[in-house]
């Protein structure tokens, strides 16, 4: 069965540090997301992504997030300058339509920043 | 914007019972709901979901029941078994939209 796989599994970054996440969405899909996970808290919805561009984005997804989709395949994340609350669980999701359809997540990067 | 709230945020149940998790929205316009199961450490999988012209969708023993007008929904598991612990978290969108709303989680724990 297809999978959204996102790398790495676990990042340690000292606070003022970039990140970069990645992410292999399944191949066929169209729609690809981020979302965050606090430790203990809810999913947050942080941005959504169709045709190359930002298609919404919350009030988390402030000037220090970026996407991009560098070539066919993988979905970055960056996050320009981590602040020690950015420290979370990141999941990349993507779908094969727009809302009504199931959203696949990958396994998630969690981010330690110190 | 949508606020989706879940109760309760942690549920124990023998073996064998029933568990129901509740989540409400308040967006009328959010027409699709899905339920996720995270089990520890893994990644959140899509369990049943619902859309806002359909009162009830069953897979084996798994049921969602969604309330339009009073803009609720519900999640129930019959014979319960301990790999049914997990995480659950419901959620909401528009079909038009592409964000999902994720209610707070609800900790299910199966006890044998």
């Amino acid at each position: 069965e297809p999978e959204v796989t996102q790398t790495p599994s676990h990042q340690v970054t000292q606070m003022g540090q970039e990140v970069i996440l990645r992410c292999v969405p399944i191949s066929n899909h169209l729609y690809f997301y981020w979302y965050r996970q606090i430790l203990g808290q809810k999913v947050e919805f942080l941005v959504s992504f169709y045709n190359n561009e930002i298609s919404e984005k919350s009030e988390i997804f402030d000037d220090q997030f970026s996407v991009e989709r560098p070539d066919g395949s993988n979905f970055t994340l960056k996050i320009r300058s981590t602040k020690l609350e950015d420290s979370a669980m990141y999941f990349c999701a993507s779908s094969g339509d727009r809302g009504g359809t199931e959203a696949f997540f990958g396994q998630g990067t969690r981010l330690t920043v110190v | 914007g949508e606020n989706v709230e879940q109760h309760p945020s942690t549920l124990s149940v023998q073996e064998g019972d029933s568990a129901v998790i509740k989540c409400t929205y308040s967006d009328s316009a959010s027409n699709y709901f899905p339920w996720y199961k995270q089990e520890l450490g893994k990644r959140p999988q899509l369990i049943i979901d619902i859309r806002s012209n359909v009162g009830e969708k069953k897979d084996q023993r798994i049921a969602v029941t969604l309330n339009k007008t009073a803009k609720h929904f519900s999640l129930h598991i019959t014979e319960t078994q301990p790999e049914d612990s997990a995480v659950y978290f419901c959620a909401a969108s528009l079909f038009a939209g592409n964000q999902f709303y994720f209610g707070t989680g609800t900790s299910l724990t199966v006890i044998p």
